[in-house]
């Protein structure tokens, strides 16, 4: 059954860096997201993307974030100076729109720590 | 503000039983609810979903149901097996159109008890 996979399950960087989350949405799928999940809370909507940019975003998605399909299949987000209260889970989901089908499937997740 | 409320943090179900997990919403322009079941250091598995045109949706041993005039919606799992010991996501899609995110409850961490 195709799945959404995500690289690399987990990702340590220092305050300040950039890091790039990466993200194999279903290949027949329209609608790409991200959400993420800092420990203890819940999963929280950040960007979505449709036809080559984006749709929507949540006011979490400020300037240091960018996403972005540089390919017909990957699918990245990009933090451009980390933050400590980055460190969360990040998650990718893709969906298909054509008949109002809007179930999201998520990837595994990339947890991502910030030192 | 919380959109969607989950107001059980944890349940505790025996094997056989049914479990019921509770969902609450206060958003009318939700059109469309969907559960997740999630596992540790896992990602959102999906389980069942409903439009808010119907008030009822099953699929194998979970039913979703949904009263929109009181805006709360329930997953019932019956019987309950160990393998669904799990933390459920009740999510909810605004009417805006096909690249909405999805507003998510705290989650309810069921545990089956054998």
């Amino acid at each position: 059954e195709p799945e959404v996979t995500q690289t690399p399950s987990h990702q340590v960087t220092q305050m300040g860096q950039e890091v790039i989350l990466r993200c194999v949405p279903i290949s027949n799928h329209l609608y790409f997201y991200w959400y993420r999940q800092i420990l203890g809370q819940k999963v929280e909507f950040l960007v979505s993307f449709y036809n080559n940019e984006i749709s929507e975003k949540s006011e979490i998605f400020d300037d240091q974030f960018s996403v972005e399909r540089p390919d017909g299949s990957n699918f990245t987000l990009k933090i451009r100076s980390t933050k400590l209260e980055d460190s969360a889970m990040y998650f990718c989901a893709s969906s298909i729109d054509l008949t109002g089908h809007h179930t999201q499937y998520f990837g595994p997740g990339t947890r991502l720590t910030v030192l | 503000d919380q959109q969607v409320k989950q107001n059980s943090p944890s349940l505790s179900v025996q094997e056989g039983r049914i479990s019921i997990l509770n969902c609450d919403y206060t958003n009318s322009m939700f059109d469309y609810f969907l559960w997740y079941k999630k596992y540790p250091a896992e990602g959102p598995t999906f389980l069942i979903s409903i439009s808010s045109i119907k008030d009822k949706n099953e699929d194998g041993r979970f039913t979703v149901f949904l009263n929109k005039s009181a805006k709360h919606l329930s997953l019932h799992i019956v019987p309950s097996q160990p393998g669904d010991s799990a933390v459920y996501f009740c999510a909810a899609r605004d009417s805006g159109g096909g690249a909405d995110g999805l507003t998510f409850g705290k989650g309810t961490h069921l545990i089956i008890q054998p």
